[in-house]
């Protein structure tokens, strides 16, 4: 069975710091794997994916990401963090020939003035 | 451009009460889906529907039931409702490329509380 870890359910930084968020996951086969953020009282949209075309992914709003096999992680970076980027963020992986998307438990995002 | 919309957006029961949330989405995907979301525990697949006429089971199914009334149509009921189904339900839909979930698509979310 597919799994995702997230390391840290809170992280803070300081506005104009470096932001990373870590991911990894366990999959018998390579993945699609996803990156998604909920602001508050929202559903959630999608920041990013990774569909096997490019080992590093950009997304929306600054973020990338950085697919690599050798240790299973997914991590989540933007160079300098912006008050707006508060918010929840997920990682998420997709199982093959199926219809299930397993997420993270999720890591929220505190950005300090 | 609509996208994903749940109703209700609120909803207070008493343990015992039943109650259906509804899902429409007006992207003419294949695939839609009921998740919910607890702290700590991220989202929960509790049924998916991978197109239209079939439904299926997730992690968390027990205590709910689903109907794909069509395309656009994905509810969600709960028979008798109990504390632990206190909650955020997201509904979701995606066009299922391939074999292969591809983006999810979410409405804003229903908050359910059971007393």
């Amino acid at each position: 069975a597919q799994s995702v870890t997230q390391l840290g359910s809170h992280v803070s930084v300081s506005e104009g710091a470096l932001v990373l968020l870590r991911c990894n996951y366990s999959s018998s086969v390579p993945p699609y794997l996803f990156w998604y953020v909920q602001y508050p009282n929202q559903g959630l949209q999608l920041l990013l994916k990774y569909t096997s075309a490019a080992t590093l992914v950009k997304g929306i709003n600054g973020f990338e990401a950085e697919f690599k096999k050798s240790e299973t992680s997914f991590h989540l970076t933007k160079p300098s963090a912006h008050m707006s980027d508060a918010a929840e963020y997920f990682c998420a992986v997709s199982e093959t020939g199926g219809f299930k998307t397993i997420f993270g438990a999720g890591t929220r995002l505190f950005v300090k003035a | 451009n609509a996208g994903v919309t749940q109703t209700p957006k609120f909803q207070v029961l008493k343990t015992g009460q039943s109650m259906t949330l509804q899902c429409a989405q007006d992207m003419n995907h294949n695939s839609m889906y009921w998740y919910r979301q607890d702290p700590g525990m991220g989202l929960r697949l509790i049924y998916y529907s991978a197109s239209e006429g079939t439904t299926d089971k997730g992690e968390v199914p027990n205590g709910y039931n689903v109907s794909r009334l069509n395309k656009r149509e994905f509810s969600l009921r709960l028979e008798s409702a109990a504390p632990s189904q206190t909650s955020v339900y997201f509904c979701a839909s995606s066009e299922a490329v391939g074999t292969r979930t591809g983006e999810l698509f979410f409405g804003e979310g229903s908050r359910l509380t059971v007393l």
